[in-house]
């Protein structure tokens, strides 16, 4: 069965800081891993979607890494900024059910003016 | 283009009372998803329809939870009777295709308090 899980939970940093956010997966057959934000009272969108045979994404700050064989992506933001505060979550569609979604638990990130 | 939409937004109800949530997913979207996120927690699939077919309700507690989709549009998901942790946000997303790499979109959910 897979298994997303996220650390940390919750990430505090001065602004301007760059900072790593780190996901792993039990079972390495995947077809795609997305990384998603979600704002207070709000619903989650996407930033980046990796497909198993690539290795990173980019997305203005933002850089996505994946390393399917052990099991890990890294989301990287760069010159972090307030506004960039909110959960941050990522998900996996499993090579044998590509249709589902299955989602860490999210880290919690509060950048500081 | 319109987003998805959701309500009500927020629901406080008694426990062992009913409820239900709405969704209307983007104009043309063919899957939806309602994914039930506790707090804390990642979202996770309740169910799947492709258009007005169950693709997987494999996690749908279906002793008390129901959902339907007449006409492959709209999407109405029922709680009833209500337990206390059933408190969540419930989120209804829509895509255009059941396609793995067709982009997912998100309603700001319905949030369910059991008291």
């Amino acid at each position: 069965k897979q298994e997303v899980t996220q650390i940390p939970a919750a990430l505090s940093v001065p602004e301007g800081e760059n900072l790593v956010l780190n996901c792993s997966f039990t079972d390495s057959a995947i077809y795609n891993l997305q990384w998603f934000r979600q704002d207070p009272g709000k619903g989650l969108t996407s930033l980046l979607l990796i497909q198993s045979s690539q290795r990173e994404q980019t997305s203005g700050r933002l850089n996505a890494s994946l390393d399917k064989s052990s099991g890990r992506s890294t989301l990287y933001i760069a010159a972090s900024q307030p506004g960039d505060s909110a959960t941050y979550l990522c998900a996996v569609r499993p090579a044998d059910s590509s249709y589902k979604l299955i989602f860490g638990s999210g880290t919690r990130l509060l950048v500081r003016p | 283009e319109a987003g998805v939409a959701q309500s009500p937004r927020y629901k406080i109800i008694e426990k062992r009372q009913s409820v239900a949530f709405w969704c209307n997913p983007i104009s043309g979207h063919a899957t939806l998803y309602w994914y039930q996120q506790i707090l804390g927690q990642g979202p996770k699939l309740l169910i799947q329809f492709q258009n007005n077919g169950v693709v997987d309700d494999s996690q749908l507690p279906k002793d008390r939870f129901s959902a339907e989709r007449l006409k492959g549009v709209d999407s109405t998901l029922k709680i009833q009777p209500a337990k206390l942790e059933d408190s969540a946000v419930y989120l209804c997303a829509s895509s255009s295709g059941e396609n793995s790499g067709n982009t997912i979109y998100f309603g700001e959910g319905s949030w369910l308090t059991v008291v």
